[in-house]
C-alpha cells in the first residue's frame, strides 16, 4: 500500500513569507503528527491530529499552525518565516495516534528560507 | 518531562564488527522506547521498540536492543555490521499508556561503516 506522501519535497522561501505543506497518511490511518528536524535542535514535536482535532502541540510559536480534513490529509502552516524555520518537516501517521503502535514517516519536506 | 541521551553523534565499525548504539533516559514512569533509523534524504523508519512484556527486543534487519530499567538504558545491537547499516539512528522514548501520542528524540548517532 502507498505510504505516508509529502508535498512538496523541496521549498525555498523567503523571509516573511508563509507557508504550507502537506502530508497524506496511509489510507486508514486517522493520526498525522508533524515533527521539525534541525540539525542543532534535532527532532521536535510539532502537533498531533486526529479526526480533525489537534490532540497535542509542541513548544512552537502561533505562526506554526496545522489543521487535518475529513479524509485525514494534513496540512501544516507557518506564517512569516525566519531563518531559523529552516528545516526538515516530518510528517507521520499512524492507525489511532498512540506512540505504542508505532508510526510510519514520510520523506518529509525540506523548507529553506532565505 | 522526558528526555533523551544518545551517547556518541558519531560511531564507526569495520565491516562484520558488532554495532552497540548507546541510550539513556529520563522518566518519572517507566515509558515506551522506540529506535528509528533515517537514511540520507528519507524519513524515518521504524526498527524496534518496547512497551511492555519481554525487555529484550528483536526488530527488523537484525536489530535487538535490551530495556534495563535499574541502569535507564536502551541500547541497539547488531551483532555483525553490514555496509548498508551506515544511516543515522534515533533513540526516542513516550509516555506509556493511553493518551501517548508524542515522542520525545535524541539528538540522533551517525553510524559508519568501514568496508
Amino acid at each position: 500500500k502507498a505510504g505516508v506522501t509529502q508535498t512538496p519535497r523541496y521549498l525555498i522561501k523567503t523571509r516573511g513569507q508563509q507557508v504550507t505543506l502537506s502530508c497524506s497518511p496511509i489510507s486508514g490511518h486517522r493520526s498525522v503528527s508533524w515533527y521539525q528536524q534541525t540539525p542543532g535542535q534535532g527532532l521536535q514535536f510539532l502537533f498531533e491530529y486526529f479526526s480533525e482535532t489537534q490532540r497535542n502541540k509542541g513548544n512552537f510559536p502561533g505562526r506554526f499552525s496545522g489543521r487535518q480534513f475529513s479524509n485525514s490529509r494534513s496540512e501544516m502552516n507557518v506564517s512569516t518565516l525566519e531563518l531559523g524555520d529552516s528545516a526538515l518537516y516530518l510528517c507521520a501517521s499512524s492507525v489511532e495516534g498512540q506512540t505504542k503502535y508505532g508510526y510510519t514517516f514520510g520523506s518529509g519536506t525540506r523548507l529553506t528560507v532565505v | 518531562a522526558q528526555s533523551v541521551t544518545q551517547l556518541g553523534s558519531h560511531v564507526s565499525v569495520s565491516e562484520g564488527a558488532l554495532v552497540l548504539l548507546r541510550c539513556n533516559y529520563s522518566s518519572s514512569v517507566p515509558p515506551y522506547l522506540f529506535w528509528y533509523v533515517q537514511y540520507p534524504n528519507q524519513g524515518l523508519q521504524l526498527l524496534l521498540k518496547y512497551t511492555t512484556g519481554a525487555t529484550l527486543v528483536k526488530g527488523i534487519n537484525g536489530f535487538e536492543a535490551e530495556f534495563k530499567k535499574s541502569e535507564t538504558s536502551f541500547h541497539l545491537t547488531k551483532p555483525s555490521a553490514h555496509m548498508s547499516d551506515a544511516a543515522e539512528y534515533f533513540c526516542a522514548v513516550s509516555d506509556s499508556g493511553a493518551g501517548s501520542y508524542q515522542l520525545t528524540f535524541g539528538k540522533g548517532t551517525k553510524l559508519s561503516v568501514i568496508p
